[in-house]
């Protein structure tokens, strides 16, 4: 079936590079998200690339995606204190409107 | 991006005791969903609403236990029936994007049942 995971935990010190990542078992997914999710709030839909792309930059995020592995990575350049929280990755599923999300990967940014 | 709003935003509830949860978009939206994050745990999909037809169940949740109603193209609900302690989780509301390539979510519900 469809599973996504992602580590748990990551810890960085502030103004480096965070790299979050996600693997997937689905090979029919259409897109590939990351949601931010802060302390009492919903999710807040950073980036999602299509996937027949490898890349896709916007600001200081970047999506790279190698399908081949089925590995999705978030990489956040310059990381500030107020990018501390959750960041989830999710797949959806072609033909339908089910998105599967990972376990989450709890960053902390450390000033 | 749409905006979406959710009521309660939080609530404590007795165990057995029903409540239900509104979720409001400020444009007309297809597709709504609604899902469930368990304490530390990812999201889970309860069911996708669409405007005029009944509600569509993931497995592990039935209709019963989890009534939606979708009244028009910018609200629904969600009821937490006969509430267990097991049923304490963030309730979110999402909706498909204009582009057809992304949902966004809602705040959330904080529930928590004794």
């Amino acid at each position: 079936g469809e599973d996504v995971e992602q580590s748990l935990f990551l810890s960085v010190r502030e103004g480096d590079s965070s790299v979050i990542n996600c693997t997937y078992t689905d090979s029919s997914s259409t897109y590939l998200y990351w949601y931010k999710q802060e302390p009492g709030a919903g999710l807040q839909l950073l980036t999602y690339i299509f996937s027949n792309m490898d890349m896709k930059q916007d600001q200081r995020l970047t999506v790279l995606l190698n399908k081949k592995d089925k590995h999705l990575s978030l990489r956040i350049a310059d990381t500030q204190t107020g990018d501390s929280a959750i960041y989830f990755c999710a797949e959806s599923i072609r033909g339908t409107y089910k998105y599967i999300f990972g376990t989450g990967t709890r960053l902390k940014v450390l000033a | 991006s749409a905006v979406i709003s959710q009521k309660p935003s939080r609530d404590i509830c007795q165990r057995g005791t029903s409540l239900t949860i509104q979720c409001q978009v400020d444009s007309q939206v297809t597709m709504m969903f609604w899902y469930r994050q368990q304490p530390g745990q990812s999201l889970t999909l309860i069911a996708t609403a669409n405007q005029g037809s009944e509600a569509t169940y993931e497995s592990g949740f039935v209709i019963d236990k989890f009534p939606i109603s979708r009244p028009n193209l910018t609200f629904s609900t969600l009821t937490v029936s006969n509430m267990s302690p097991e049923d304490s989780s963030i309730y979110l509301c999402s909706v498909e994007g204009a582009d057809g390539e992304t949902q966004y979510f809602g705040p959330g519900t904080r529930l928590l049942v004794l």
